[in-house]
This record gives C-alpha cells, structure tokens and sequence, in this order.
C-alpha cells in the first residue's frame, strides 16, 4: 500500500523565481492538504483540495497557488519566492470516503531559497 | 490566540519514566484530535487519534482528552531513548469535510535521557 509521496525531496531557488511541488495521496484517499512548517513551528494549513477545486485555504497570500489532478495527485506552486518561503512543504491524504478526519503526511519537500 | 496551544519545551524525562505532553484548543468546534510525532528533519506521524472525552491507550501511549476544559494530553509510558522527538498536537472537525482543515499546535520537544 503506497504511502503518501512527494517530489522533490530538497529544493534550492532565489529570490523571486516560481517553484511547483508535487504530491501522490495515499492509495484510496482523494483529500490533498499543503502545509507549511518553518524550522521549530508546527504545520501551517496553507489550503485543501477535494474534486479538484480548492475547498479550504489557510492564512497564506496569492502568491501561493495549487491544483489537483483527475487521479488525485496535487501541485503547490509558490510564485516571487521570498526568503521567508524557506522551510518543510508536507503534503497530507486522507479519505472522503473513511468519515474521519485522520491524515497522513508525505516526507515532504525542503526548499530553500536564497 | 492561538488555536492549539502546547508549550515548546523542551521536556527532559528520565528513561524509563512517564512523558506526559498537553494541549490546550480554542476552538470548541474541534471534535478531533491527533498526537503526531515528528523526529529532527523528517515529516509528522500520526501516533495517536482520540475522538471522545476520556482515555485512549495504545500500547505505551495514552491519549487524554476533557472537552469541557479543552484540554488533550499524551501520556507516554516506560520512556524510551528512541520516543526523543517533537509532539505536535492537532484539531478538527468530527467528521470528514472537505473544507475543513486540521490545525496544529507549535509542538513540544520531548528529549529522553539515559
């Protein structure tokens, strides 16, 4: 049973350039959160994808934009990198179908910018 | 306000002792919680999931959870070396909907000494 995955696992960009990161959800879920967490914070919601429409953001600015896929899979792109977007972008899965609000988290990506 | 609240630490226990982490919610909406632990560099995962007032036990692990006070707790039992982690609590909804969101706490770093 595949696991939540991510791609890429690391990520180096400069100021001002656009970034897409990507996500496969759990087999069998068809939910897809982004989150945020800069070193020693906790996961920042940054939005929700379900039937591929954007259901939920968090408090994060235009700058940062996603998509979902007819299989599931999800993009986060973040545009005019700032040197704040540094930090661990978890993509987590879950099920519609499953009734409870139990998700799981990919390995993540590490961007970094410069 | 913050909408989960847990102290950052760190939590020195001696091995072999009870680690008791707790969280504290805002939003009496949150009918879900969730105990992730998060190791240095890698990605939150789930331990522990409680839904109703009382306790939850799952091996070494209890969760707590006093709706009225809005208040969670996890109680680890006979601490090991390799339970040294950060311990993000996280709240939602009840049920599955696709524009609702789980939030998460700062967390609270958990340092097990020999």
């Amino acid at each position: 049973d595949a696991g939540v995955t991510q791609s890429p696992t690391h990520l180096i960009k400069t100021r001002g350039q656009q970034v897409t990161l990507r996500c496969s959800p759990k087999s069998g879920h068809d939910t897809v959160s982004w989150y945020q967490q800069a070193l020693g914070q906790g996961p920042q919601f940054i939005f929700q994808y379900y039937e591929e429409e954007e259901r939920q953001r968090g408090n994060f600015p235009d700058r940062f934009s996603g998509h979902q896929f007819p299989n599931y899979s999800s993009e986060l792109n973040v545009n005019a990198l700032l040197l704040g977007d540094s930090a661990l972008y978890l993509c987590a899965s879950r099920s519609r179908q499953a009734m409870q609000e139990t998700q799981y988290f990919g390995p993540g990506t590490r961007l970094l910018v410069l | 306000q913050k909408e989960v609240e847990q102290n950052s630490g760190p939590l020195s226990v001696p091995e072999g002792a009870i680690a008791s982490l707790n969280c504290t919610y805002s939003d009496r909406g949150s009918q879900s919680f969730f105990w992730y632990r998060q190791y240095s560099g890698k990605s939150p995962e789930l331990i522990m999931s409680i839904y109703s007032n009382g306790d939850k036990e799952d091996g070494r692990f209890t969760a707590q959870l006093n709706k009225a006070s809005q208040y969670v707790s996890l109680l680890i039992r006979d601490s090991q070396p390799s339970d040294s982690a950060t311990y993000l609590c996280a709240g939602g909804p009840r049920f599955y909907s696709s524009a609702s969101k789980i939030i998460f706490g700062s967390g609270t770093r958990l340092s097990i000494r020999p």
